[in-house]
């Protein structure tokens, strides 16, 4: 069935590396995939999305890898800061907007 | 910078009561949704709304809730007769697309506590 989850449930940097954050998806149908952040008492921040029928995306700071030979989707963030301190989801896009998102890796990043 | 905004931020009902959450989509955007987040959980999909009718709805979204855009401006999510595992974060958002091919924006969500 469709199902996105997550590698890990928490990420600890330190301010300036890398992050990496992963996220596997069953649902080999699925075009579309989606990285949302959400502060503490907040709503999910859009961050990036993808197509299917690409492998990399890249914004500001931020890059998203998906890989759909093994289903595996993730998010780099460059330099991370500490107002990158959040949990982040992946989501799958659903036709009518049912994003299905996964559980979630809260990011702590240590000055 | 455009935002969905929500009320009220918290609200405490009795198990059994009506509760009504309140959401104000962005102006321009033509697809709402509703989602509940239940603490320490993932983000659930209730319910996405078009043209004045439900587009679709998951299972969570049974004969208890209704949603309606009752104006241009408001859409809301009425819990009929409020249970203990209705307690979560309500979240409004809206799109200009369909999600497949826009960008979905969040309100900052209403949290519902029953007791």
């Amino acid at each position: 069935g469709e199902s996105v989850g997550l590698h890990l449930p928490t990420l600890s940097v330190q301010e300036g590396d890398n992050s990496i954050i992963n996220c596997a998806y069953s649902n080999s149908a699925s075009d579309y995939f989606i990285w949302y952040k959400q502060e503490s008492g907040k709503g999910p921040q859009f961050i990036i999305d993808i197509r299917s029928n690409m492998d990399k995306r890249q914004g500001q700071r931020v890059t998203v890898l998906l890989n759909k030979t093994v289903k595996h989707l993730s998010l780099q963030i460059a330099a991370t800061q500490p107002g990158d301190s959040a949990v982040y989801f992946c989501a799958e896009g659903g036709s009518q907007g049912n994003l299905i998102f996964g559980k979630g890796t809260k990011l702590s990043v240590k000055p | 910078e455009p935002e969905v905004t929500q009320t009220p931020s918290h609200q405490v009902t009795q198990m059994g009561q009506e509760v009504i959450l309140r959401c104000v989509p962005i102006s321009n955007h033509l697809y709402f949704y509703w989602y509940r987040q239940i603490l320490g959980q993932k983000v659930e999909f209730l319910v996405s709304f078009y043209n004045n009718e439900i587009s679709e709805k998951s299972e969570i979204f049974d004969d208890q809730f209704s949603v309606e855009r009752p104006d241009g401006s408001n859409f809301t999510l009425k819990i009929r007769s409020t249970k203990l595992e209705d307690s979560a974060m309500y979240f409004c958002a809206s799109s200009r697309d369909r999600m497949n091919t826009g960008e979905l924006f969040f309100g900052e969500g209403s949290r519902l506590t029953v007791l």
